[in-house]
């Protein structure tokens, strides 16, 4: 088992639309969450972090954190072109190691 | 402030010889990461530094890649001899995070990274 699965898409969505990307991990100690985004050719960069159960919102981002579950997931409302990208899930373990996923592609067409 | 600072940008290498990556972080963070970033994939953890000791580098082919973190600063990283799978790009990034302490917003940092092809 894959210490973070996230599905590699790619995820099409129209403009205007909410994306929905998922994430699940395996170390249940895990403490804290996050989303970075990645654009073609270039350096990860953070969107959001969680680390309590519940939603989180920063503008047209919500990050969800469901740890009985061992789940997290990103919504991208009213998706715009400039949203297409790569999204990487990160884990920060118990033992403190920074894991990530594989990524999820996402391609918001307008 | 200034981000993490990596060099070189890009390395063309052939098969079996060595190279060298260098990793200056963000002052003053104590955790300095290592990834490998093969296209199309996720990046992998190949060690995390925090200060000049290792947490974990259990990913790290040690019979060929090595990495040293000299006075909890800047760090190289190593392959000898390179492989063609060793070709991809190769991030540092640099955090606040302490492990064992609960950090909130502990979010790493990433230099540009460099693109290693092996020929």
């Amino acid at each position: 088992q894959k210490e973070v699965e996230q599905n590699s898409g790619p995820l099409s969505v129209p403009e205007g639309a909410i994306a929905s990307l998922n994430c699940t991990y395996s170390d249940r100690g895990s403490q804290s969450f996050f989303w970075y985004r990645q654009y073609s050719g270039k350096s990860p960069e953070l969107i959001m972090f969680i680390y309590s159960n519940g939603d989180k919102e920063d503008g047209r981002f919500t990050a969800q954190l469901n740890k009985a579950s061992q789940y997290v997931s990103l919504l991208i409302r009213d998706s715009q072109p400039s949203d297409s990208a790569t999204y990487l899930c990160a884990v920060d373990s118990n033992t403190g190691k920074l894991i990530f996923g594989q990524g999820t592609t996402l391609q918001v067409k307008p | 402030e200034a981000g993490v600072a990596q060099s070189p940008r890009y390395k063309i290498i052939e098969k079996r010889q060595s190279v060298a990556f260098w990793c200056n972080p963000i002052s003053g963070h104590a955790t300095l990461y290592w990834y490998q970033q093969i296209l199309g994939q996720g990046p992998k953890l190949l060690i995390q530094f925090q200060n000049n000791g290792v947490v974990d580098d259990s990913q790290l082919p040690k019979d060929r890649f090595s990495a040293e973190r000299l006075k909890g600063v800047d760090s190289t990283l190593k392959i000898q001899p390179a492989k063609l799978e060793d070709s991809a790009v190769y991030l540092c990034a640099s955090s606040l995070r302490v492990p064992g302490l609960l950090e909130k917003n502990t979010e790493a940092f990433f230099g540009q990274g460099t693109r290693l092809t092996v020929v």
